[in-house]
């Protein structure tokens, strides 16, 4: 059973660009949650979505970032006209269960997005 | 929202057991204690959780204070590979973030 995958690993923008960031969830998993790392930071909540239903969006900034998590296919973090302040780690998260306070969340290995 | 203290860094040395310790005066009834550990350029790993009782899995055992504003997270035997920062975080029912703080960074030396 794969983990949750993260693609891609490493990702270069020029400032104003659009950056697309991808999680595919572990199997069975319908509930996905976004984090960002700024570098020497621990991790902030951005998201938190279940399939086509965005729960929780109150970490994510209201401008520039949007996040889905369509009924097939992973979700995407999407970063419009992306900022020098956008670079650091974004990881995602999914867990099996509603009962998200009584269980562990599996984590990806990051996209790590640098704007030059 | 109820928040976790620990120390910054601590050091351990190897097949030592390792006490990882974490306050949490401020914690609410149904506030459940997660633990995880993120080594260099990884994304977070699950250690453990619980409630009230103390608990234990593979990889460690987690000991909660009875009135619960503490607890210690206990590695039995520090590799080299359990060099990492270790978060400890409270998961509540006002939100559905785990809000990592910036943990204690683990130093294990042979």
């Amino acid at each position: 059973n794969a983990g949750v995958m993260q693609n891609p690993r490493h990702l270069v923008r020029r400032r104003g660009q659009e950056a697309r960031l991808r999680c595919s969830p572990m199997k069975g998993h319908s509930h996905v949650y976004w984090y960002r790392q700024l570098p020497e930071e621990g991790l902030k909540f951005m998201v938190y979505l279940q399939k086509e239903n965005i729960i929780d969006e109150s970490g994510m900034p209201k401008e520039r970032f949007s996040a889905e998590f369509p009924k097939e296919g992973p979700s995407i973090l999407r970063i419009q006209q992306v900022v020098r302040g956008d670079s650091a780690a974004y990881f995602c998260a999914s867990s099996p269960l509603q009962d998200w306070m009584n269980t562990e969340a599996f984590f990806g290995q990051g996209t790590r997005l640098t704007v030059v | 929202d109820a928040k976790t203290t620990q120390p910054n860094s601590m050091e351990s040395n190897e097949e030592e057991p390792v006490h990882l310790p974490c306050n949490h005066s401020t914690i609410s009834g149904t506030d459940y204690i997660h633990w995880y550990r993120q080594l260099p350029s990884q994304g977070p790993e699950y250690v453990i959780h619980g409630l009230t009782s103390n608990v234990n899995n593979r990889m460690a055992s987690l000991a909660i204070a009875e009135d619960r504003k503490s607890s210690t997270l206990i590695l039995h035997r520090a590799t080299l590979r359990d060099a990492a920062v270790y978060y400890c975080i409270l998961s509540t029912n006002s939100g559905y973030a785990l809000n990592f703080g910036k943990g204690t960074s683990l130093l294990v030396t042979p």
